[in-house]
């Protein structure tokens, strides 16, 4: 079973607007989670890292005012996408670290946005 | 240079056919690598850990080779169900993952 979970698989929303992934980690705690975007036949990119209790790192070339990550619990983080545009239209994936299993980095079932 | 490179592909093959893939990294301090298989439109799924021992799993081998910063992966007797995008991923410490672009196999009948 899942591991990580991801919500929503889709979502279409309109310029302009915001819209928010949430990203939970199922029956353990994650105190750090990762968030990565992927555009069409490209590979993974991290985004941020995700911190419990405290602020997102976030990569350079990613603008934490337009990419806004809380992590407010141990087994949440959200990533709100803010004043959306079409080219912030992509597959978004969180991954969380399952220490019990020789931290295997496992990944939620991403979520694809589609800005119009 | 990318810190992992990975020959995009696509690598078309018969199925029962052997096939492999090298993953080349550019940090010599790395520490973890793992293969990750993503199938379209989804989220990418551990595949194997590799070790410097090397290791099997079924009909995959991986294997690293420290000396030349390259990993591999072995799929023998492929099946049509293979077919997908074999991520090349290195950790350089702190739970930081970086990815290869992806080789993408397609296993005709």
């Amino acid at each position: 079973g899942a591991v990580v979970s991801q919500h929503p698989s889709r979502v279409i929303c309109k310029s302009g607007t915001s819209v928010k992934i949430e990203c939970r980690s199922l029956d353990f705690q994650a105190t750090t989670m990762f968030w990565y975007r992927q555009f069409p036949k490209q590979s993974l990119m991290l985004m941020a890292t995700s911190n419990e209790g405290s602020k997102a790192t976030y990569e350079q070339g990613v603008e934490k005012d337009k990419f806004l990550i809380n992590h407010a619990s141990l087994t949440l983080s959200t990533l709100t996408v803010t004043s959306a545009h079409p080219e912030d239209s992509s597959f978004y994936i969180c991954s969380a670290i399952l220490r019990l299993s020789g931290n295997t980095i496992y990944f939620g079932e991403g979520s694809w946005l589609t800005v119009v | 240079r990318k810190e992992v490179e990975q020959d995009p592909g696509p690598f078309n093959v018969p199925e029962g056919a052997t096939v492999a893939f090298n993953c080349t990294y550019s940090n010599s301090a790395s520490q973890s690598f793992f293969w990750y298989r993503q199938d379209c439109r989804k989220e990418p799924k551990l595949l194997m850990s590799v070790y410097s021992s090397g290791n099997e799993d079924g009909r995959f081998t991986a294997q690293l080779n420290r000396a030349s910063q390259y990993i591999s992966l072995l799929i023998r007797d492929s099946k049509l169900s293979d077919s997908a995008t074999y991520l090349c991923v290195v950790n350089n410490g702190g739970n930081m993952l970086t990815f290869g672009g992806g080789t993408r196999l397609m296993v005709k009948p």
